[in-house]
């Protein structure tokens, strides 16, 4: 199986802050890396698909980059509704397997 | 648009048989690009990807439970579903059904809410 290891577990920032989140896998995973948002009590969003695609509807103050096994999500301006538990996956190979997630915390 | 819900028992004794449905609206589980997954999210901790169907009944299962995980599908309702078999403590969980998308690079771009499904006696 592939792992995904994130970083860091959790974080705090302020209305307005810059952020970014790292996943690295084990092996080369080319480009086939999502990243998801998750509310409390909530299913996991969809933000950014292929290491960098956003979704439509997606702000565009979320950005995704990176490939091979290294990997960044970055917020430009974090507002209120950002404040939640960030998911990334690798879809290159079965069993398909998750990062073990970010929090999110207001500070 | 596309919406998925899951339905089924919240509370399975250890031992038996978890099952559980997704049912698709807003468009057609028989629409070629999408497989249809399963995942599960133990109490405050992350997600484990459980398996995908294709409409056709084609079947991918994480290793890790392929002893014990069936995913079938009924076009004609529009659903799959899942069984987990012997449930432990250990297989407490909410439990998603997701839409793996081939256009989004495989990304699950459609989830259900979710369901709790507690292991207990």
């Amino acid at each position: 199986d592939i792992q995904m290891t994130q970083s860091p577990s959790s974080l705090s920032a302020s209305v307005g802050d810059r952020v970014t989140i790292t996943c690295r896998a084990s092996q080369s995973i080319s480009r086939y890396l999502n990243w998801y948002q998750q509310k409390p009590g909530k299913a996991p969003r969809l933000l950014i698909y292929a290491a960098s695609s956003l979704l439509s509807g997606v702000p565009s103050r979320f950005s995704g980059s990176g490939s091979g096994t290294d990997f960044a999500l970055t917020i430009s301006s974090l507002q209120p509704e950002d404040f939640a538990a960030y998911y990334c996956q690798q879809s290159y190979s079965a069993p398909y397997t998750f990062g073990q997630g970010t929090k999110l915390e207001i500070k | 648009q596309v919406q998925l819900r899951e339905s089924g028992p919240g509370l399975v004794k250890p031992s038996q048989t978890l099952s559980l449905s997704c049912t698709v609206s807003g468009g057609s589980i028989s629409s070629g690009g999408y497989f249809w997954s399963w995942i599960r999210q133990h109490p405050g901790k992350g997600l484990e990807w459980i398996g995908y169907i294709y409409y056709s009944g084609s079947t991918y299962y994480n290793p890790s439970l392929k002893s014990r995980v069936t995913i079938s599908v009924d076009t004609s309702k529009n659903q799959f579903s899942l069984k987990l078999t012997s449930v432990t403590a250990a297989d407490t969980a909410v439990y998603h059904c997701a839409r793996m998308n081939g256009d989004y690079s495989s990304a699950f771009d459609i989830w259900g809410q979710g369901t709790m499904v507690t292991v207990s006696s």
